[in-house]
């Protein structure tokens, strides 16, 4: 099977940077998607295509992805962005998630 | 406006059955592949399945054979149903809308299934 992995957390103080990677065999050579999920609401899209922001998505979301690594950026990092975030790649037809990252606003 | 609107939750004994439902407005679900997504208390999320255009499915390993994925093109709708559910199949249950080896991007709000005896 195809796995996707992720730190299981990451601290960052308001106003500034988080880093959330996602590691996969040869991820480079397909999109990545990253979704926001927050207790007891609905996953939110925040990056596809690697670095495509959706309609809504504040431009302090950044994402890329190259060899086997995907990442996610938020810049200027807001109490609101507080929340687990997943990565979402393909494996034959078979969605795959990663393992979820905590971002903690401090 | 894109909805999903997902039914037929609920607390089923292990071996059990229950068909999840997804009512769609805003898109078409003959025009647009769809998908099933869970997730346990505390756990990640977990494709579970999907459904082509052309009638294709795709499922999870540890469902496969367990669970089908069916559309009703006229009700603009899927469907799930799970048999021989296990106590690990307890999840909130989403109805998302996506292509197949695509991007994900509209989701329903779920539906709560516990397998308990």
């Amino acid at each position: 099977s195809y796995d996707l992995t992720q730190p299981p957390s990451v601290s960052v103080f308001v106003g500034q940077t988080a880093s959330i990677s996602c590691s996969g065999d040869k991820l480079g050579d397909q999109y990545v998607s990253w979704f926001q999920k927050k207790p007891g609401q609905s996953p939110v899209l925040v990056m596809f295509q690697d670095s495509r922001r959706p309609s809504g998505i504040p431009v302090r979301f950044s994402g890329s992805n190259s060899g086997n690594t995907a990442t996610l950026t938020i810049s200027g990092t807001q109490a609101m962005d507080a929340a687990d975030y997943y990565c979402q790649a393909w494996d034959s037809n078979t969605g795959v998630f990663g393992t979820g990252t905590k971002v903690t606003v401090l | 406006e894109v909805q999903l609107v997902e039914s037929g939750g609920g607390l089923v004994q292990p071996g059990g059955s229950l068909r999840l439902s997804c009512v769609v407005s805003g898109i078409s679900v003959r025009s647009d592949d769809m998908h099933w997504v869970r997730q346990g208390e505390g756990k990640s999320l977990e494709w579970v399945s999907g459904i082509g255009t052309a009638g294709d499915t795709y499922y999870l390993g540890s469902v496969r054979g367990r669970f089908t994925l069916s559309r009703e093109n006229a009700k603009n709708s899927v469907y799930l149903q799970m048999n021989n559910l296990r106590a690990g199949d307890t999840a909130v249950y989403y109805c998302a809308r996506g292509p197949l080896m695509g991007t994900i991007d509209y989701w329903g709000q779920g539906t709560l299934v516990t397998v308990s005896s």
